[in-house]
């Protein structure tokens, strides 16, 4: 199976700007997360995905928000782009069950705003 | 929150060394992971252990997992220079079908060839 793609690969943007960025699940996963990763916050939970509808999110503005189809496919926005949203962005996929599972993550988007 | 904490943050040493990572958290869970992560790239999932588990292995990987202390440690036996990297472990919830983990800051691994 083919792995957990992202695109764009490097993004650079402007303060104030918007972006969206996209990330295609393993086939047959459902359920879509987003991180974000920083050098001084770390790896830090954004939103996940399932069957289309948001699931858990995390301690992040509004500007920061995402969407599923039906296909899985996942985006993610971020609006009036800030200095600090400058970061490695992250998805990561997981075939839906009870229980834990491991999670399988892209390559990542590195964002960064200028 | 319930964050792993790796410690320590850094550590060097030489190939065919032995390489023990710690993790602590803060509340009950489901289960633990770790992950590697080589510089700027996406993190590559190594082991899961659960909650009712006590050590786990996978190759030259060895997990334990001690839930009355709430920590686990990461040994990577006879490491290699390819073993370069950062490595995390993540708190799965309790909420069985939900997907949130909570990540550590990491522990930065150096081999030295």
């Amino acid at each position: 199976k083919a792995g957990v793609t992202q695109t764009p690969r490097y993004l650079i943007k402007t303060r104030g700007q918007q972006v969206t960025l996209s990330c295609s699940p393993i086939s047959g996963h459902r359920s879509v997360s987003w991180y974000q990763q920083t050098p001084g916050q770390g790896l830090q939970f954004l939103f996940e995905y399932f069957s289309e509808t948001q699931r858990n999110k995390g301690n992040f503005p509004g500007r920061f928000s995402g969407r599923q189809f039906s296909n899985s496919r996942s985006e993610m926005n971020v609006s009036t782009l800030e200095l600090g949203d400058s970061a490695l962005y992250l998805c990561a996929s997981s075939p839906e069950g009870q229980g834990a599972y491991e999670q399988y993550f892209g390559p990542g988007t590195r964002l960064t705003v200028t | 929150s319930q964050q792993g904490e790796e410690d320590p943050q850094a550590l060097s040493i030489q190939e065919g060394e032995n390489a023990t990572m710690n993790c602590s958290y803060k509340t009950s869970i489901n289960n633990l992971q770790w992950y590697r992560q080589n510089s700027g790239r996406g993190l590559v999932h190594l082991i899961l252990i659960r909650s009712n588990e006590r050590e786990k292995h996978s190759g030259r990987l060895r997990v334990t997992l001690d839930t009355s202390k709430k920590s686990s440690s990461l040994l990577i036996t006879a490491s290699r220079a390819a073993d370069t990297a950062s490595y995390f472990c993540a708190t799965g919830g309790m909420l069985y079908n939900f997907n949130k983990f909570y990540f550590g800051s990491g522990t930065k691994l150096n081999v030295k060839p």
